[in-house]
């Protein structure tokens, strides 16, 4: 089945420590994007990658970090200069060609 | 990129249609209006995608009147499994850009019994 997976789902760090979100997809998409939700508001963009080797900011980037390395994986790190890091993450993506966006599952981030 | 306005929430019950309008007065030429389907604890889901006139799906239909300003999602006969929340977005890569696609607030559906 292609999709695109998110782990893990459910994720607690201590305050100041650095946590990578893992984000892989087999869809052969060529854009890939991470999303942060807050409880009852919409989705922020924070970065997102066009082609491999390759990635910008979106709206809310600072304090994260991103690779993209190869075509189907897209980690995010969460870094401590995050002053605000609990949250639901999100990633996604797209086919050349087309808006429709296909999301992962989610990670769940709770800083503690 | 054009903003969106629309209902915080909304209530309905099993078998009737929902109507739900966005506003979009700033949309530009080339932007298309967009809609996502969300339920909690999961990512948002595309449903439909129009520019003008009327668009329809097997989940649901899209209205856009002539001076595209607003657009309404018509969802036909509810069930409780379309309790969701409802994201409108205007812009998209077919308008020449990056496909930022900007998330609102959403309308959150509920869908009693």
């Amino acid at each position: 089945d292609g999709g695109i997976t998110q782990s893990p789902k459910y994720l607690f760090r201590k305050e100041g420590q650095n946590v990578t979100l893992s984000c892989e997809q087999n869809l052969n998409h060529d854009a890939m994007y991470w999303y942060r939700q807050d409880p009852g508001q919409g989705l922020r963009l924070i970065y997102y990658s066009q082609i491999v080797n390759d990635f910008q900011k979106g709206d809310i980037a600072e304090g994260y970090s991103v690779s993209r390395e190869k075509k189907e994986s897209f980690p995010l790190t969460v870094t401590s200069a995050q002053k605000n890091p609990t949250a639901f993450y999100l990633c996604a993506s797209r086919i050349s060609g087309s808006d429709e966006q296909f999301f992962g599952p989610g990670t769940r981030l709770t800083v503690l | 990129l054009a903003k969106t306005t629309q209902p915080i929430s909304m209530d309905s019950y099993e078998g009737q249609e929902v109507n739900i309008t966005c506003s979009h007065n700033n949309i530009a030429t080339n932007d298309y209006i967009t809609w996502y389907q969300q339920f909690p604890s999961q990512g948002p889901r595309f449903i439909i995608q129009g520019y003008k006139t009327k668009v329809t799906n097997e989940v649901a239909s899209l209205f856009i009147p002539a001076d595209r300003k607003s657009s309404t999602l018509s969802l036909p006969r509810v069930s409780l499994s379309d309790t969701a929340v409802y994201y409108c977005l205007v812009g998209g890569l077919i308008s020449g850009g990056y496909n930022k696609l900007i998330f609102g607030a959403g309308t959150r559906l509920a869908v009693h019994p």
